[in-house]
């Protein structure tokens, strides 16, 4: 069936290291990736996005790395905070699916100060 | 601006009830797409609609329907619930129908 990054796994890691959160998508149609992060009680917060054509894209303390030879992605947080901490899910959009995100049952991030 | 908002926050139906879930866009957005949050699970979609027009459909029964109004605003509505309708609701706008912004979401719980 659908599915991207199955499982829930938990890291934790130490206030001011690097994060690396990994998801393992499982269509190669996918042209359109999505990180977001939910914290507690609320909505997927949108952190960045990458397009099948790239392979990299930075942002603010974020990089998105995409290998789309084995489907892969990952997300790598600079400096974690413990503002940090809260579930990481992976997105994938198969375009000719009318915009439809499929994701996984997320990462938990936990940042202990 | 405004991000995406939703109403109610929460709501408790009984067993064969039905409900109506509402959705505000982002200024500017055209696309509102629903999602169903299971505890501990990622979203699932549920509904895409563009311009007013459905673009998409999740595997869902045929309980669950939406509508987006003229002011791209938007409904879901369930009918028949089931315990297992309890969840996480989320809508999310877009103005190209790839970057999703997401709401709060609406807790919904049934009895």
């Amino acid at each position: 069936g659908e599915s991207v990054g199955l499982h829930l796994p938990t890291l934790s890691v130490q206030e001011g290291d690097n994060s690396i959160i990994n998801c393992a998508y499982s269509n190669s149609a996918s042209d359109y990736f999505i990180w977001y992060k939910q914290e507690s009680g609320k909505g997927p917060q949108f952190i960045i996005d990458i397009r099948s054509n790239m392979d990299k894209r930075q942002g603010q303390r974020v990089t998105v790395l995409l290998n789309k030879t084995v489907k892969h992605l990952s997300l790598q947080i600079a400096a974690t905070q413990p503002g940090d901490s809260a579930v990481y899910f992976c997105a994938e959009n198969i375009n000719n699916q009318g915009g439809k995100l499929i994701f996984g049952q997320g990462t938990e991030l936990s940042v202990k100060p | 601006d405004a991000g995406v908002t939703q109403s109610p926050t929460h709501l408790i139906k009984t067993r064969g009830q039905h409900v109506t879930l509402r959705c505000s866009p982002i200024s500017g957005h055209k696309s509102v797409s629903w999602y169903q949050q299971v505890l501990g699970q990622g979203p699932q979609f549920i509904f895409q609609y563009y311009e007013k027009e459905e673009r998409g459909r999740g595997n869902f029964p045929d309980r669950f329907s939406a509508r987006q109004f003229p002011n791209y605003s938007s409904e879901l509505n369930v009918n028949a619930l089931l315990l297992g309708d309890s969840a996480l609701y989320l809508c999310a706008s877009s103005s190209d129908g790839y970057e999703q912004y997401f709401g709060p979401g609406t807790r919904l719980t049934v009895t």
